[in-house]
């Protein structure tokens, strides 16, 4: 079944405290991004990457790295997260630009 | 860079009802226009997009409408259901210096459709 997932699904975690949300896609596609919901704001994209060891910066990318060592997989990372990073964080890959994106299941982020 | 405006930002509606979700978009080049579903607790899904060289396009009970001159596209949902409850956000895809072409989501409209 092709599909986008990501881990954890939820997650509550200390400020200063690095964390990874990983990221994998089973569709061989080039693009993946990571997107930020928050409500009333909507799917602001944090980070992107147009093929392996190509990364590139969204619209909110501050605190935020990534990498694409691998084609499958493009995780997020919080080297020291902060109560502001706290959101609904969703991972998405598609064939190429202009294409439908497919979205994981999402990740609820909290940092007390 | 591109910005997508989306209104508005809750709709009620009683079943059986028409619902219109309205966005407009700042850059010219964006050529790609999707819109995705989420219902509640769950991931955005794609339900109908459309291109920058069709005008409308319909499927079953949804269709969009774009006009490139006035730089807006509009998702038309007709005889609405309880299940069409959901959040519906509106994108538009631009291109990057980088070549990756990027989409800008609007900011969603909560459809609310009582039985």
């Amino acid at each position: 079944e092709a599909q986008v997932t990501q881990n954890p699904r939820y997650l509550i975690t200390v400020t200063g405290k690095k964390l990874t949300v990983t990221c994998s896609q089973n569709m061989n596609h080039e693009y993946m991004s990571w997107y930020r919901q928050d409500p009333g704001l909507g799917l602001r994209q944090i980070y992107y990457s147009m093929n392996v060891e190509v990364t590139d910066k969204g619209d909110v990318p501050e605190g935020y790295k990534v990498s694409r060592k691998e084609k499958r997989n493009f995780p997020l990372i919080l080297e020291s997260p902060s109560p502001n990073q706290t959101s609904l964080y969703f991972c998405a890959s598609s064939q190429r630009g202009g294409t439908e994106a497919f979205f994981g299941q999402g990740t609820r982020l909290t940092v007390v | 860079g591109e910005n997508v405006e989306q209104h508005p930002s809750t709709l009620s509606v009683q079943e059986g009802d028409s619902a219109v979700i309205k966005c407009t978009y700042s850059d010219s080049a964006s050529n790609y226009f999707p819109w995705y579903k989420q219902e509640l607790g769950k991931r955005p899904q794609l339900i109908i997009d459309i291109r920058s060289n069709v005008g409308e396009k319909k499927d079953q009970r949804i269709a969009v409408t774009l006009n490139k001159t006035a730089k807006h596209f509009s998702l038309h949902i007709t005889e609405t259901q309880p299940e069409d409850s959901a959040v519906y956000f509106c994108a538009a895809s631009t291109f990057m210096n980088t070549g990756f072409q990027k989409l800008v989501f609007g900011t969603g409209t909560r459809l609310l459709v009582s039985p």
